[in-house]
């Protein structure tokens, strides 16, 4: 089975901090995705990579950085975190077609 | 721009119904479309996937979905739904790699189904 995991289920931060949320897949995928997601706003693509340290801008990039080093990581930082980034964090990867997700991430920034 | 619309936020059907969850695209060339489910603080799971062919795929858990080119459509049904199929359901579309990078999945925003006993 293809296993993609996500380095914390939950996780506090405090606003102003730099926070790392890292993510891991078994697959040798190249392609990886971060997404967001929000009630009411379903999944929002902030960043995605098709190769080692290759990235694109997802939809909503503002406030995030990536980095992939590795085949297998792919990394969200958040270099100043903020209240409006309190989210759920679901990272995926891809080979040709179908994603496998993450269990996901929820951050909540206070 | 691709896109995907799930035109009901909400679908309630009583248990051992039939149940349908409506999926419509927006995408330039021919689109791989995909179900997928999510329970409660969960990952999305993967449930099936059109990429070619017949039009009627069948998926995870007695799930299929039919392929309408015409309608640009791909809706989830369950000939006869469970209370454990109550989740939030996502459709997605994308565009098979053309190279220069990859394609994301674009997302609907989702539909939550609710079985009731």
């Amino acid at each position: 089975d293809v296993k993609v995991t996500q380095s914390s289920r939950y996780l506090v931060k405090r606003t102003g901090e730099k926070v790392f949320l890292e993510c891991v897949q078994d697959m040798d995928h190249e392609n990886m995705f971060w997404y967001r997601q929000d009630p009411g706003l379903g999944l929002r693509l902030i960043y995605f990579s098709y190769d080692v340290k290759m990235k694109e801008k997802g939809d909503i990039p503002e406030g995030y950085s990536v980095s992939r080093e590795k085949k297998e990581r792919f990394s969200l930082i958040l270099e100043s975190a903020s209240t409006n980034q309190t989210s759920m964090y679901l990272c995926a990867s891809s080979g040709r077609l179908e994603a496998f997700f993450g269990q996901g991430t929820r951050l909540t920034v206070v | 721009a691709q896109s995907v619309a799930q035109p009901e936020d909400q679908v309630n059907v009583a248990e051992g119904n039939p149940l349908t969850v409506k999926c419509t695209y927006s995408v330039s060339g021919n689109p791989y479309l995909f179900w997928y489910v999510q329970y409660p603080n969960r990952g999305l799971q993967f449930l099936l996937k059109y990429i070619t062919g017949d039009n009627l795929v069948k998926g995870s858990y007695g799930f299929e979905a039919e392929f309408n080119k015409s309608q640009t459509s791909f809706h989830l049904k369950k000939p006869s739904a469970l209370v454990s199929d109550s989740a939030l359901y996502f459709c997605a579309v994308r565009v098979p790699y053309s190279g220069g990078g990859a394609d994301g999945l674009t997302f609907g925003k989702g539909t939550h189904l609710i079985i009731q006993p």
